[in-house]
Parts: structure tokens; sequence; C-alpha cells
């Protein structure tokens, strides 16, 4: 199965932009790559998702290398709402496998 | 509220007793899912099903036991519980899987149910 590798913790300030790595070197041809948060206290909700091309949304946008080994979740303007576990996650073409690693604990500083 | 509504939101328990946690959606998914959350832990993928059908149990031991009577709802019934047991256990559900393209569905959590069991 492919796998995710993320950093442990970040941190970042109030208002400025948050860009969280993630690594997956073994990802195949058809593997869509998921952004998902938890917030404290609550299930984990869906950020954005992509399979080659670069993603926006009102929540984020979604930055894939050119040869799918690594990804990056942009947050242009954090803010004290959006410290939260955030997962990157693998999701095979027929929706086969969604399993959630450790994840990346963001704090927001004010 | 996310669609996905988990009843109960907290729930103590003896090893002895017998419980059961219910999820229910209404986004018209086919697919639905538990998964349990431990102190520190990434979440576990415990059950899937599928169009009612139960697809994937990870090795997950029979004092668990899932029910799907209808693509909208899903139970996990709880019994003969151990303290290590105790965890947030979330549902979620996706329109399907097992379908080409599919993997571009997402996921729709619930708040979770947390379990204590004494």
């Amino acid at each position: 199965d492919a796998k995710t590798t993320q950093p442990n913790s970040m941190e970042s300030n109030e208002e400025e932009p948050v860009h969280l790595p993630c690594n997956h070197s073994t990802i195949s041809g058809t593997d869509y790559i998921h952004w998902y948060r938890q917030l404290p206290s609550q299930g984990p909700e869906y950020v954005i998702h992509g399979l080659t091309s670069n993603v926006n949304n009102r929540m984020a946008s979604l930055a894939i290398a050119e040869d799918r080994k690594s990804s990056t979740l942009i947050l242009h303007r954090a803010t004290l709402r959006d410290a939260a576990v955030y997962y990157c996650i693998l999701r095979d073409y027929n929706n086969n496998d969604m399993r959630f690693g450790a994840g990346t604990r963001l704090t927001v500083k004010p | 509220e996310t669609g996905v509504t988990q009843t109960p939101r907290h729930l103590v328990m003896g090893m002895t007793n017998k419980k059961s946690l219910k999820c229910e959606q209404h986004l018209g998914h086919n697919a639905m899912y538990w998964y349990k959350q431990s102190a520190k832990k990434p979440l576990e993928l415990m059950f899937v099903y599928n169009f009612k059908e139960q697809t994937e149990n990870n090795s997950v031991p029979s004092r668990f036991s899932p029910e799907c009577p209808n693509s909208s709802h899903l139970f996990l019934h709880l019994h003969t519980l151990q303290p290590e047991d105790s965890a947030l256990y979330l549902c979620a559900s996706s329109l399907d899987r097992g379908e080409p393209n599919s993997g571009a569905n997402v996921l729709t959590f619930g708040a979770g149910s947390r379990l204590t069991v004494l």
C-alpha cells in the first residue's frame, strides 16, 4: 500500500501562509491525494484532493509535484481556527484504501 | 453538522455490558465506515460496508460486531469489552467505493462516540 510521510508538528503565526508537506514516494499513477483535518474534539473533515494538477478551493490550495512523489497543502492565511491535525492520505482509483497516518499537528500562534 | 450523525456522543460501560453505537447519514452515500481513534494513535480502519455488504474487516476482535441494515444506517454492537477498547469511535460515509474513479470520493465523518470501558 502506498504510504505518506508528514512532519509530526508545525507552527505558524496567525494571518501568515502555512505550507504543510507530504511525501508519497511510492504513489501509483492512479492514486488520488486527499487532505483532511481534525479539529479538537471533532471528527476529521475533508479539506481538498487532487490527482495530478494543482487544486484550489475556499479552504486551501494543493500543490502537487510534477513527479507526484510529494504534495503541499497551502493555507493562505492561517487563523486560530485552523489549529488542527492535518492528514495526507492516498486513495486508489477504486477507493479501496483510506488509511490515515499520524498527520501533522498545526499550532497557530496569535 | 456534517450530515453524518452518531449517537450516543458519550458512553460509559462496564466490561460485562452490551451496548450499541449508531451512525446515520442521509447524504445518499452507499459506503459506510467505522474507525477507532485511541489516544496518541492514528485512526484505525475497522469495518467497511459498500451497498450494505461488508467489504473489509481489519482483524477486529469479535467483541465488536457491525451491522448495516441499509445504506443510511450503520451500527457497532459492543459486548464484553476491555478497558483498552476505550476510544473515540468515528463513523464516515462516502458515495461508494470499488468503482472506477471512486478514489475521488471524499469521506464525510461524524463527530464520533467517545467510549469509556470501566
